[in-house]
């Protein structure tokens, strides 16, 4: 089945460092793939997306490519903030309907 | 927009009790889900519904149900819980199943069992 590795947590970085959160994943056809995110104490919301081959998710200055020849969907920021301390998770659909999480990768960004 | 409620925000529960866990969401999505989270393990799915009067099973339903009598409401229920059913629940819904769809997520209910 479908699956995913993220780059184990937490990561720790000074504001307007650059951020790259690593992200891989084994599919069978073609999945789509998201970015979700979870601030401290809330739920999970969507970060960003792409659902074919090269297409690039972008939003609030993130950006992931679709890497079919990887089999990667890494995620970058060139200058986080301390607002973007949270967690990440990169998630592959599974099949319909369905969607595999991982454990998620925390990031901490200090001033 | 409310998007997705959930009820309680918080609990604790005996162990063989029962108990209802609460999901609203007024976006009239088709499809709505239900998660565990705990430490490590990421999320996984319980239960899910693709339309209302439907449901499904999902990685662990095992100890839990749920129903889907209209579009809106999705509750989850405990019928005899135990220790390790203690996690953060989370609630979810998309505008029509598949795998393109967003999910959208509502704030959790952290359960703890004792």
């Amino acid at each position: 089945g479908n699956s995913v590795t993220q780059m184990e947590g937490p990561v720790t970085l000074s504001e307007e460092a650059f951020l790259t959160i690593n992200c891989t994943y084994t599919a069978t056809g073609y999945p789509s793939l998201f970015w979700y995110v979870q601030y401290p104490g809330e739920g999970l919301q969507l970060l960003l997306k792409a659902t074919k081959a090269d297409d690039k998710g972008s939003n609030k200055g993130f950006e992931a490519t679709y890497r079919k020849e990887t089999t990667s969907f890494h995620l970058e920021k060139g200058s986080v903030q301390v607002s973007d301390s949270a967690v990440y998770f990169c998630v592959p659909s599974g099949g319909y309907n369905k969607l595999i999480f991982g454990a998620g990768t925390r990031l901490a960004v200090h001033p | 927009t409310a998007g997705i409620t959930q009820a309680p925000t918080s609990q604790i529960l005996a162990a063989g009790r029962s108990m209802t866990l609460r999901c609203t969401q007024d976006m009239r999505h088709n499809a709505m889900y239900w998660y565990r989270q705990d430490l490590g393990l990421g999320l996984r799915l319980i239960h899910y519904s693709n339309t209302a009067g439907t449901t499904g099973k999902g990685e662990v339903p095992d100890g839990y149900s749920v129903s889907r009598a209209n579009t809106d409401d999705f509750p989850l229920t405990l019928a005899s819980a135990v220790p390790s059913q203690t996690s953060v629940y989370f609630c979810a819904s998309s505008a029509l199943a598949g795998n393109y769809n967003e999910q959208f997520f509502g704030p959790g209910t952290r359960l703890t069992v004792l």
